[in-house]
């Protein structure tokens, strides 16, 4: 079975600086794809960005870039220039290629707080 | 407005008072999935849907029940519930199967808590 691991449970970054939200995960598979989502206090449960494992390109949405390494099993979030609206749990989650049940594995979460 | 309605929000009962949620989404979606979210634990799969009358277990479906008589509603039943069954919880659904290409929407959470 897959595991997805999220060691931070909170950080805490300056407004306008620069963060980085670690996650590890561990399969056999090949192929599959990662997420990170984001949870405001409105509970919320918002796409920030995916990464296909089969693409060796970073993905990145705007502010938010991930480094992804396939041989360590990393999937980190960086967010840059981060605003007071960052503050948030954020989860990791994995999908399989066969994912019969649409399933996701997700981590246990990191609490982002942002200081003014 | 495309969206996945959860009810209630907030929900206290007692041992053994048996429960639903209710979930709805008016997407015509196929595939319809409950979670729980525990701290240090994220969100794991309780039980999902890919059309109607097709459901099956996710991750951790004991004491918990669901349905799917239309496309559109999935609601949750707790028939005996337990104070381990205190969580949060959320309904989710997506267009088909494969979240990288459907991704998944999600409700806005049901805040359940059993004494």
């Amino acid at each position: 079975a897959q595991t997805v691991t999220q060691s931070q449970p909170e950080m805490s970054v300056q407004e306008a600086e620069t963060v980085t939200l670690s996650c590890t995960y561990d399969t056999s598979e090949s192929d599959y794809y990662l997420f990170w989502y984001k949870q405001p206090p409105s509970r919320q449960m918002i796409l920030v960005i995916r990464q296909e494992a089969y693409k060796q390109q970073n993905a990145t949405e705007n502010r938010f870039s991930v480094n992804f390494q396939k041989a360590a099993k990393s999937f980190s979030l960086k967010i840059s220039d981060s605003q007071l609206g960052d503050a948030a749990m954020y989860f990791c989650a994995y999908e399989p290629v066969n994912n019969a049940g649409n399933m996701l594995t997700f981590g246990g979460g990191t609490r982002l707080m942002v200081k003014p | 407005e495309a969206q996945v309605t959860q009810n209630p929000r907030y929900l206290i009962t007692v041992t053994g008072k048996k429960l639903t949620v209710t979930c709805s989404q008016n997407m015509n979606h196929e595939y319809m999935s409950w979670y729980r979210q525990d701290p240090g634990l994220g969100l794991r799969q309780i039980y999902y849907s890919m059309n109607v009358e097709v459901t099956d277990k996710g991750d951790v479906p004991e004491g918990y029940k669901v349905s799917r008589k239309e496309k559109r509603n999935f609601p949750l039943i707790l028939e005996s519930p337990s104070p381990n069954q205190t969580s949060l919880y959320f309904c989710a659904s997506s267009l088909r199967q494969g979240l990288h290409n459907s991704p998944l929407h999600f409700g806005n959470g049901t805040r359940l808590t059993v004494t």
